[in-house]
């Protein structure tokens, strides 16, 4: 089986821009879609990006995904920067069996 | 509107057990898989079983394989999880998850229910 991992944490200001990594241990990212989360404290996970780079609807354009086989590795980047962005954000994908994986989370501050 | 509604949580003491449920609506139930995903206090998410669209084929993680047994009933649109032998480390919100086979994507969640495990 494969891990995600983020960083703990990333802090940045309001209308700049941030991207948070989620590297694959093991086989390649482009495998399996990447999904990313966001989760505010005391609410639900809920989808910012799916299948690597799909926004759902209601999600603002400020957030993109993309992955890169050279790292091995899935982003997040979120742009013009809003207090309300301030959240934990989690990467998903799945194994061979469709086993749920997920990163282990990137705390987010816009300060 | 797509609604998961958990229920089933609560306090047990170590090697005890409870039945978790999942009651889904607004959308046709046996399309879909179905997954559990716990959170312990502070901590961040982790897969822990799923089941496809009729019950045939199911998965664990290994944490809790051999102990956790879930299930579906499609005639009441609700999805189960069964938990035995609990352990302090199993403490966490259990959420249900909406799975989309095509792209691994939970994307509907519901609220969860909460399992204390202590003496």
């Amino acid at each position: 089986n494969f891990m995600l991992t983020q960083p703990h944490s990333v802090s940045e200001s309001p209308g700049k821009t941030v991207t948070i990594s989620c590297t694959r241990s093991s086989g390649s990212v482009a495998s399996n879609y990447v999904q990313w989360y966001q989760q505010r404290p005391g609410s639900s996970p809920t989808t910012v990006i799916y299948e690597d780079n799909q926004r759902p609807s209601g999600v603002p354009d400020r957030f993109s995904g993309s992955i890169d086989s050279s790292s091995n590795s899935a982003s997040l980047t979120i742009s013009g920067l809003k207090t309300e962005d301030e959240a934990d954000y989690y990467c998903q994908s799945y194994d061979s069996s469709n086993h749920g994986v997920f990163g282990g989370g990137t705390t987010l501050t816009v300060l | 509107e797509v609604q998961l509604v958990e229920s089933g949580g609560g306090v047990v003491r170590p090697g005890g057990s409870l039945r978790l449920s999942c009651a889904a609506s607004g959308f046709t139930f046996d399309d879909y898989g179905m997954s559990w995903v716990r959170q312990a206090p502070g901590k961040g998410l982790e897969w822990v079983s799923g089941i496809n669209w009729n019950g045939g084929s199911t998965g664990y993680a290994d944490s809790v394989k051999g102990r956790f047994t879930i299930s579906r009933d499609n005639a009441k649109n609700s999805l189960y999880l069964q938990m035995n032998s609990l352990r302090a480390e199993d403490t966490a919100l259990y959420h249900c998850a909406r799975f989309t086979y095509s792209s691994g994507w939970y994307d509907y969640w519901g609220q969860g229910t909460l399992v204390t495990v202590s003496s």
